[in-house]
């Protein structure tokens, strides 16, 4: 069954520095993989997806993510935090059996300090 | 553009009464959602269906209901609330092609409907 793991609940990283989300997944067969975005008390937004056309994606607000198979993995970064970062990030994976359902990480809680 | 839109935001349920929370989306997707959030669990899934007429379980669909009777509605329905039912509840949509098993089209969200059961 297709399932994905993120490491770290909360991380916190300073104004101006790296972000780094980790995002491990599995899955039987070729993944559709997306990051979203969810701020307080709001809905999920899309950040950005992997559709096999090219293995590193582009997404909104500066950030990227690099699809490595061998480490099956999908890592988000973004070179210079800024404050309006601070969200929750969520990784899902497509899940298969019909639907377009999606699995979703347990999140990673950005916290962006000055 | 409204995309997904829920109602209501915010609710506080006594155990055992019921209630419908409305879904409703104008992009004119087939496909649509209805997930729950609780702290530290991400999203669990608890109803999906691909169009007007055709519903199914997700992983979590005891004590709830769905309908799907047009495109654009998908309410969910809790009959008999119970505390564990506490949660904040999402909606999503999604436009997919008919049979395939999955699709790189992304999940639309609304803005959640806070509930809690007392």
């Amino acid at each position: 069954a297709q399932s994905v793991t993120q490491l770290g609940s909360h991380v916190s990283v300073s104004e101006g520095a790296l972000v780094l989300l980790r995002c491990n997944y599995s899955s039987s067969v070729p993944p559709y993989l997306f990051w979203y975005v969810q701020y307080p008390n709001q809905g999920l937004q899309l950040l950005l997806k992997y559709t096999s056309a090219a293995t590193l994606v582009k997404g909104i607000n500066g950030f990227e993510a690099e699809f490595k198979k061998s480490e099956t993995s999908f890592h988000l970064t973004k070179p210079s935090a800024h404050m309006s970062d601070a969200a929750e990030y969520f990784c899902a994976v497509t899940k298969g059996g019909g639907g377009n359902k999606l699995t979703f990480g347990t999140g990673t809680q950005l916290k962006v300090e000055l | 553009n409204a995309g997904v839109t829920q109602t209501p935001k915010f609710r506080i349920l006594k155990i055992g009464q019921s209630m419908t929370l409305q879904c409703t989306q104008d992009m004119n997707h087939n496909y649509m959602y209805w997930y729950r959030q609780d702290p530290g669990m991400g999203l669990k899934l608890i109803y999906y269906s691909v169009g007007a007429g055709i519903t199914d379980k997700g992983e979590v669909p005891n004590g709830y209901n769905v309908s799907r009777s047009t495109t654009e509605d998908f309410p969910l329905r809790l009959e008999l609330a119970a505390p564990s039912q506490t949660s904040v509840y999402f909606c999503a949509s999604s436009y997919s092609i008919q049979g395939l098993v999955s699709s790189n089209q992304p999940q639309h969200f609304g803005d959640g409907t806070r509930l809690s059961i007392l």
